[in-house]
């Protein structure tokens, strides 16, 4: 298995623009979560999915961040507008429902200017 | 709330030598998963343990072990034979296990290790 793949793995991007991060979780995991991580807050879940449907969205800052996972193979987590406090690394993990430890992408470096 | 707490922001360890990692956490649950992950400077996140809390047997994995201590709610790294490749920040986590319950995966702060040759 190739593991859980993130793109892109750098983005620069101007502050006000859209941003879209995605996410291929593992086959036959049922469980997706968005993580971001800075220096100052550490890492930070932002909602996770089972099943493909939305379970927790508390950790998610406003209504400029939004994300979907339309099927059992892929999600995006999207930034509208995008400021340059939302600078940071944005992980992607899958794991099976309630079996333990998750495994992560390898993370996208978002840097907003 | 739970939380996680990794009181050493920063470590060193000589090559070849032992080096334990603190972790402490707070729960009301009775059962529950923790974790120590590594995230070198590639920033990839990697498994390292797991300890299931109805077990009192410490996990280990080759030069990688745990303490675990139920009642005093803390959970140790220790890493035998310390090579450069151990290098990295390591973070303890904590998630319940509750059935139908939070998935959430709550994250120490992490602390950074270094190996000196």
């Amino acid at each position: 298995d190739a593991g859980v793949i993130q793109s892109p793995r750098h983005e620069v991007t101007e502050m006000g623009q859209e941003v879209t991060l995605r996410c291929k979780p593992i086959s036959g995991h049922n469980s997706l979560f968005w993580y971001r991580q800075t220096m100052m807050r550490g890492l930070e879940l932002l909602i996770y999915f089972n099943n493909n449907v939305p379970i927790d969205d508390s950790g998610m800052p406003e209504d400029r961040f939004s994300a979907k996972m339309p099927n059992a193979s892929f999600s995006t987590l999207k930034i509208q507008p995008s400021e340059p406090r939302d600078s940071a690394v944005y992980f992607c993990a899958s794991s099976l429902w309630d079996r333990g430890g998750y495994t992560f992408g390898s993370g996208t470096r978002l840097t907003v200017v | 709330a739970q939380t996680v707490t990794q009181s050493q922001p920063e470590m060193s360890v000589q090559e070849a030598e032992t080096v334990t990692l603190s972790c402490t956490y707070d729960t009301s649950e009775s059962d529950y998963y923790l974790f120590w992950y590594k995230q070198p400077p590639s920033r990839q996140m990697i498994l390292v343990i797991r300890q299931e809390a109805y077990k009192q047997q410490n996990a280990t994995e080759n030069r990688f072990s745990v303490n675990f201590q139920k009642a005093a709610k803390s959970f140790s790294l220790k890493i035998s034979d310390s090579q450069l490749g151990d290098a990295a920040m390591y973070f303890c986590a904590y998630k319940p296990l509750t059935q139908g319950g939070s998935e959430k995966l709550v994250f120490g702060k992490g602390t950074k290790l270094t190996v000196n040759p």
